[in-house]
């Protein structure tokens, strides 16, 4: 058990809809990050939060966005979804931020869009 | 674009045996080089991880090899264990970007 936890665990939704995920970062970690894995893309990095503050940004569409909340935790937010947003996104924490930190993974949130 | 290109897609070695895993990339602005292993229904772990400025880590049984000249780098996993069989992705990351390889599946065999 990493300590990152995510909510929900499965997520089954019809297209066009918007779902929220959420991520709580292990105790005193500042930094959160959000990935998709998919069949077809791999695994990919969508954004990082540092403190509430966005601190680096991936592969994200425009229809996904993020947010850090004071009190750490994470939501990533999914809109207009599309049969091809289906896969399971991971929610990662450090203390810090800069990659040379370890990143320990949430379990996963597996989306499904119908 | 895959900038990270990984490869073999899927392994099978005997136990006690050498997997290797190799990896290679296109931006010379990467300076951190982590392999991740997941098992199934897990999210990745932190295996191993280098920087460009050595040629080779080791932890325990598993090693990377690096060669920034050829721009290339490679997992080694000496005595292979049953317990090692998940998927393994190597990464690289520069700034404000991290990408991944598209795995390795790993199956040792007892």
């Amino acid at each position: 058990d990493s300590g990152v936890t995510q909510t929900p665990k499965h997520l089954i939704t019809a297209t066009g809809q918007r779902v929220t995920l959420r991520c709580s970062p292990r105790s005193g970690d500042l930094s959160v990050y959000w990935y998709q894995q998919s069949l077809d893309q791999g695994l990919q990095f969508l954004i990082q939060y540092y403190n509430g503050e966005e601190r680096a940004k991936g592969n994200i569409l425009e229809r996904f966005s993020a947010q850090q909340f004071p009190d750490l935790h994470s939501e990533l937010n999914l809109s207009s979804l599309e049969l091809g947003d289906s896969a399971l996104y991971f929610c990662a924490s450090s203390p810090r931020t800069g990659w040379y930190n370890e990143q320990f993974f949430g379990p996963g949130t597996r989306l499904t869009v119908l | 674009q895959q900038q990270v290109k990984q490869s073999p897609q899927s392994l099978i070695v005997q136990k006690g045996g050498i997997s290797i895993i190799n990896c290679a990339y296109e931006n010379t602005a990467f300076d951190y080089f982590p392999w991740y292993q997941q098992f199934p229904g897990k999210g990745p772990a932190l295996l191993i991880a280098i920087r460009p400025d050595v040629s080779e880590k080791k932890e325990g049984r598993f090693t990377i090899s690096f060669n920034k000249s050829a721009k290339q780098f490679s997992l080694h996993i000496m005595d292979s264990q049953p317990g090692d069989s998940a998927t393994y992705f190597c990464a690289a990351s520069e700034d404000n970007d991290m990408r991944f390889g598209a795995g390795t599946r790993l199956t040792v065999k007892p």
